[in-house]
């Protein structure tokens, strides 16, 4: 199964500041046949159900704020919150979904908290 | 609008059974794979496996192989996880999620409310 590695595992950061979480993955999740990066991030509050934020490493799902930003291909990627909102306190995981025949496995997460 | 509705929680001891019930509602419940996801309280959240409600084909994480059914009620277009033996680290919430396959997987746009079991003796 491909491993998701994320961090850090908490974070603090004031409000208006920019937060930044990383996620590595053990093998490439760049599809060469559509150059698509099959990486998404999830938001997820207590009490609820994961809610996606960004799908193929980068794009925005339709109502996110778009002080959520994507970045990174290939192994390495990175979810960041451009400028902190009290709305925004939550647990990020990454998944990948290139893994077709085993696990679409998460990573650990990262608890995002205002300092 | 598409919906999955989950069953109630549940208390059970170690060594029983527990079926957890995802009713979807809003879309061709044939066209799209069901993916179940547990997380156990203050943890991560752990893939367990597929159920493609067309055909009944399955794929289940190594981790719960032998002890975990995924099948499907496609007259009321009901999902279902069941896991046997039950142990206290089974104790979590359990989620079904609807996921697009076309070539390749898509992310889950539409979760269940969650489950929670508990096993306790």
């Amino acid at each position: 199964d491909i491993v998701m590695t994320q961090s850090p595992g908490s974070l603090a950061v004031s409000l208006g500041e920019r937060a930044t979480i990383n996620c590595k993955s053990s093998q490439s999740l760049l599809y060469s046949h559509n150059r698509k990066n099959y990486l998404a991030w999830y938001q997820q509050k207590p009490g609820q159900p994961p809610k996606l934020l960004i799908s193929w490493a980068s794009y925005r799902e339709s109502g996110v704020p778009d002080r959520f930003s994507g970045s990174g291909s290939g192994t390495d990627f990175t979810l960041t919150i451009g400028s902190l909102q009290p709305e925004d306190v939550a647990v990020y995981y990454c998944q990948q979904y290139f893994d077709t025949l085993g696990a679409l496995t998460f990573g650990g997460g990262t608890k995002v908290e205002i300092k | 609008q598409v919906r999955l509705v989950q069953s109630g929680a549940e208390v059970k001891q170690p060594g029983a059974s527990v079926r957890v019930s995802c009713k979807t509602s809003g879309y061709t419940f044939t066209s799209y794979y069901i993916h179940w996801v547990r997380q156990a309280p203050g943890q991560g959240l752990e893939w367990m496996g597929w159920i493609h409600p067309n055909s009944g084909g399955t794929k289940y994480a190594q981790k719960f192989q032998g002890r975990v059914t995924m099948t499907r009620d496609t007259s009321i277009t009901t999902a279902y996880l069941d896991l046997t033996r039950l142990r206290s680290d089974d104790t979590a919430f359990y989620f079904c999620a609807r996921v697009e396959y076309n070539g390749g997987w898509f992310p889950s746009h539409y979760w269940g409310q969650g489950t929670l079991v508990t096993v306790s003796s």
